[in-house]
C-alpha cells in the first residue's frame, strides 16, 4: 500500500517552454502532497505544500509564478515549470500523505529528471 | 542553519557486519524522526520511524536508536547486504506542525561490499 506515481519520470525540453509533471497516490487518499528538487548530491528541498482544494503553500525562495502547483483532488497534484531554463534542471519528486495512515509518514513518488536545453 | 545534521557524507562496510548510521537535530520541538532510502534517480523510500516517546524501534534488520537527550538518532543494519547500498536521509518533523513537514539531512551514502 501507500504507492505513488509519477509522470513522466524523465523529460527534455527547450528553454522558454512549459512544463507539467503528475503526481499520483494510487491506493489512497492523499490529504497533502508535497513537492522536491534534488541537486545531484544534495539533500531533498521543500518547495511547495499542497492541500486538495485550496492553494499551495510554498517554501521561502520559490517562485510560485514558476512553479504552479494544482491539487484538484485526493489522488493528484500537479506540477507545471512554466517557461523553464537550464537552471530548472533538477530531479523533482513528490510525495503524499494521508490521515488514513501515519499521517507523519510521506511516500515519496518515483522522482521526474527534467533537463532543459 | 541545518536542523538536521548527517556528518558522515559516506560510509563503507562488509557484507554481514553492522551498518551504524548517525543522525543529529538541533530543533528541540521535532518529536518524530524517520530514516529514508534512496537509490540514484528514484524517490525515497521510507524504511522505519520513530516517535520520541520511544528511544527504540526495530523492524526485521533495521533498528532505530533515538537519544533526545543527545538530540541524537542511529540507524543500525544488521546484517550489512550489498542490496542496501544506497544513500540514506534521516527526516525529522514536530506534530502539529505546518502540514507534517519534513526536515532532512543531507544523507549519507552507505556502500556494502561482498
Amino acid at each position: 500500500g501507500a504507492v505513488v506515481s509519477q509522470h513522466p519520470s524523465w523529460v527534455i525540453c527547450k528553454s522558454g517552454t512549459s512544463v507539467k509533471i503528475e503526481c499520483r497516490s494510487l491506493d489512497f487518499q492523499a490529504t497533502t502532497m508535497f513537492w522536491y528538487r534534488q541537486f545531484p548530491k544534495q539533500s531533498l528541498m521543500l518547495m511547495a505544500t499542497s492541500n486538495e482544494g485550496s492553494k499551495a503553500t510554498y517554501e521561502q525562495g520559490v517562485e510560485k509564478d514558476k512553479f504552479l502547483i494544482n491539487h484538484a483532488s485526493l489522488t493528484l497534484s500537479t506540477l507545471t515549470v512554466t517557461s523553464a531554463h537550464p537552471e530548472d534542471s533538477s530531479f523533482y519528486i513528490c510525495s503524499a500523505t494521508s490521515s488514513g495512515l501515519d499521517p507523519d509518514t510521506q511516500y515519496f513518488g518515483p522522482g521526474t529528471r527534467l533537463t532543459v536545453l | 542553519d541545518q536542523q538536521v545534521k548527517q556528518n558522515s557524507p559516506s560510509l563503507s562496510v562488509q557484507e554481514g557486519r553492522i551498518s551504524i548510521l548517525n543522525c543529529d537535530y538541533t530543533n528541540s520541538m521535532f518529536d518524530y524522526f524517520l530514516w529514508y532510502k534512496k537509490y540514484p534517480a528514484e524517490g525515497p523510500t521510507f524504511l522505519i520511524s520513530i516517535s520520541s516517546i520511544k528511544d527504540k524501534n526495530e523492524d526485521g534488520r533495521f533498528t532505530v536508536f533515538l537519544n533526545k537527550s543527545a538530540k541524537h538518532l542511529s540507524l543500525h543494519i544488521v546484517p550489512s547486504q550489498p542490496g542496501d547500498s544506497a544513500v540514506y536521509f534521516c527526516a525529522a518533523t514536530g506534530s502539529g506542525g505546518s502540514n507534517y513537514k519534513l526536515t532532512f539531512g543531507k544523507g549519507t551514502l552507505l556502500t556494502v561490499n561482498p
